[in-house]
C-alpha cells in the first residue's frame, strides 16, 4: 500500500528555517517524480517544488532561492528545506507523487507551517 | 490570482447534474492534460480525474471530464451530499519549467 506521511512542520518565527519530511512506504521515491503542494489557510492549492527520478530540481517563483527540496533514497524519504520564511509561507505542506500519465495521484495529510513572531 | 480560472462556487441539489469550469491557456490546458482533485472538508486532496477524462480506479462513474481547446470541464451526475468538497482542475504549464499550474478552486455545496 501507497502510504506518505509528512513531518516536521510547526511554528517559526520570519526569517527562520525549517525542514519538512515526507516518508514514503509502498513504492520508491528516487524512481518516482516527487513535489510539494502548499496550501495557504483558508486558500487553493498551489505547487511548490518537484524533484524528478533524475535528480532535477524545480522551484515555483514564491519560493525559488529560499527552498530547497531533496531526497534520501536510503530512507526513502522526500524532504523541503525552507529559509528565510515570511508570513506568506503559513501553509498546509503536502507532499504527493506525481505520475506523468496519472497527475498527482497520492498525497501525504499535510503538516502546518506558521510563520509568525 | 490562479493560472486556471475555476468559479469560485457551485452548488445542486441531490441527483441533480453540475458542471465546473475551468480555463487556462495554450501553455497549459491547451498543450498538456487536465487532472481534477476533490478536497473534502479536513482532508488531503484526492485524484478524482487524470488525462481529461480518466477515472481511478474507485473513482465513480457519476464523476466525468472533458476537455476542449484550453478549457475543461467537471461533471458530476447523481449529486449526492457527499460530493460536497472542493474541487480543483491542474496542468502542467509548459512556460514553467517543471511546474504544475491549479485552478484557485471551486466550493461545491450539495443543497
Amino acid at each position: 500500500e501507497v502510504q506518505l506521511v509528512e513531518s516536521g512542520g510547526g511554528l517559526v518565527q520570519p526569517g527562520g528555517s525549517l525542514r519538512l519530511s515526507c516518508a514514503a512506504s509502498g513504492f520508491t521515491v528516487s524512481s518516482n517524480y516527487m513535489s510539494w503542494v502548499r496550501q495557504a489557510p483558508g486558500k487553493g492549492l498551489e505547487w511548490v517544488s518537484v524533484i524528478y527520478s533524475g535528480g532535477s530540481t524545480y522551484y515555483a517563483d514564491s519560493v525559488k532561492g529560499r527552498f530547497t527540496i531533496s531526497r534520501d533514497n536510503s530512507k526513502n524519504t522526500l524532504y523541503l528545506q525552507m529559509n528565510s520564511l515570511r508570513a506568506e509561507d503559513t501553509a498546509v505542506y503536502y507532499c504527493a507523487r506525481e505520475n506523468l500519465e496519472r497527475g498527482f495521484d497520492y498525497w501525504g495529510q499535510g503538516t502546518l507551517v506558521t510563520v509568525s513572531s | 490570482q490562479s493560472v486556471l480560472t475555476q468559479p469560485p462556487s457551485a452548488s445542486g441539489t441531490p441527483g441533480q447534474r453540475v458542471t465546473i469550469s475551468c480555463s487556462g491557456s495554450s501553455s497549459n490546458i491547451g498543450s498538456n492534460y487536465v487532472y481534477w482533485y476533490q478536497q473534502l472538508p479536513g482532508t488531503a486532496p484526492k485524484l478524482l480525474i487524470y488525462r481529461n477524462n480518466q477515472r481511478p480506479s474507485g473513482v465513480p462513474d457519476r464523476f466525468s471530464g472533458s476537455k476542449s481547446g484550453t478549457s475543461a470541464s467537471l461533471a458530476i451526475s447523481g449529486l449526492r451530499s457527499e460530493d460536497e468538497a472542493d474541487y480543483y482542475c491542474a496542468a502542467w504549464d509548459d512556460s514553467l519549467s517543471g511546474s504544475v499550474v491549479f485552478g484557485g478552486g471551486t466550493k461545491l455545496t450539495v443543497l
